[in-house]
């Protein structure tokens, strides 16, 4: 039972655009969600995270927006630069501090 | 502020051999927990301690896995016997006490099982 998805596994995106990642899930009990970045050859490293109570969080240049309704989230990444390429996770809590992770999205900037 | 640390990188083993990971957590952090990421796949909970106690191991195979904490500080997994579908990263991350969400990941070992 995939409680967290993407599925999107790859995306292309030219330098200067914007990116835009998407999650869905299954459980409404879940209250936390993380977007984390993955480089080949290291661990996933924390990128930024909403809370349900909200439906926005901006930090820079990365945007998470979650839609509870949908039970839907995104990560807009503007402008998108080369560095940013590498896999993206989604994650999720039910409020225990144990995550749920989704399957990634394969993030590729073109020069 | 030094990283959760992991060894080893990478391990090759052949079916039905043993093998061990071992892991230290960011120093001060209560929280450990152990994934395991198949190819293709998000990285999957296998155990989190909280100091020396057991949290949740509901997706350890536990038949085949094993894991400890000692002293609340170290950990190391076990796998004895090795089968092919244990082929995956298993990662280690760390997390402070109470509160907060963002888990701390390490750079995690390879293992290929022949």
């Amino acid at each position: 039972d995939q409680q967290v998805k993407q599925n999107s596994p790859s995306l292309s995106v030219q330098e200067g655009r914007i990116s835009i990642l998407n999650c869905d899930y299954t459980n409404s009990m879940f209250d936390y969600f993380l977007w984390y970045k993955k480089y080949p050859a290291e661990g996933p490293t924390f990128l930024i995270s909403i809370s349900s109570i909200k439906d926005k969080n901006e930090d820079g240049r990365f945007t998470v927006f979650l839609n509870k309704s949908a039970k839907h989230l995104s990560l807009h990444i503007v402008p998108s630069q080369p560095g940013d390429s590498a896999v993206y996770f989604c994650a999720a809590s039910a409020g225990a501090q144990k995550l749920v992770f989704g399957q990634g999205t394969r993030l590729t900037i073109n020069p | 502020e030094a990283g959760v640390a992991q060894s080893p990188r990478y391990k090759i083993i052949e079916k039905r051999q043993s093998v061990a990971f071992w892991c230290n957590p960011i120093s001060g952090h209560a929280t450990l927990y152990w994934y395991q990421q198949i190819l293709g796949q998000g990285p999957k909970l296998l155990i989190q301690f909280q100091n020396n106690g057991v949290v949740d191991d509901s997706q350890l195979p536990k038949d085949r896995f094993s894991a400890e904490r000692l002293k609340g500080v170290d950990s190391t997994l076990k796998i004895q016997p090795a089968k092919l579908e244990d082929s995956a990263v298993y990662l280690c991350a760390s997390s402070p006490l109470g509160g907060s969400y963002e888990q701390y990941f390490g750079p995690g070992t390879r293992l290929t099982v022949t």
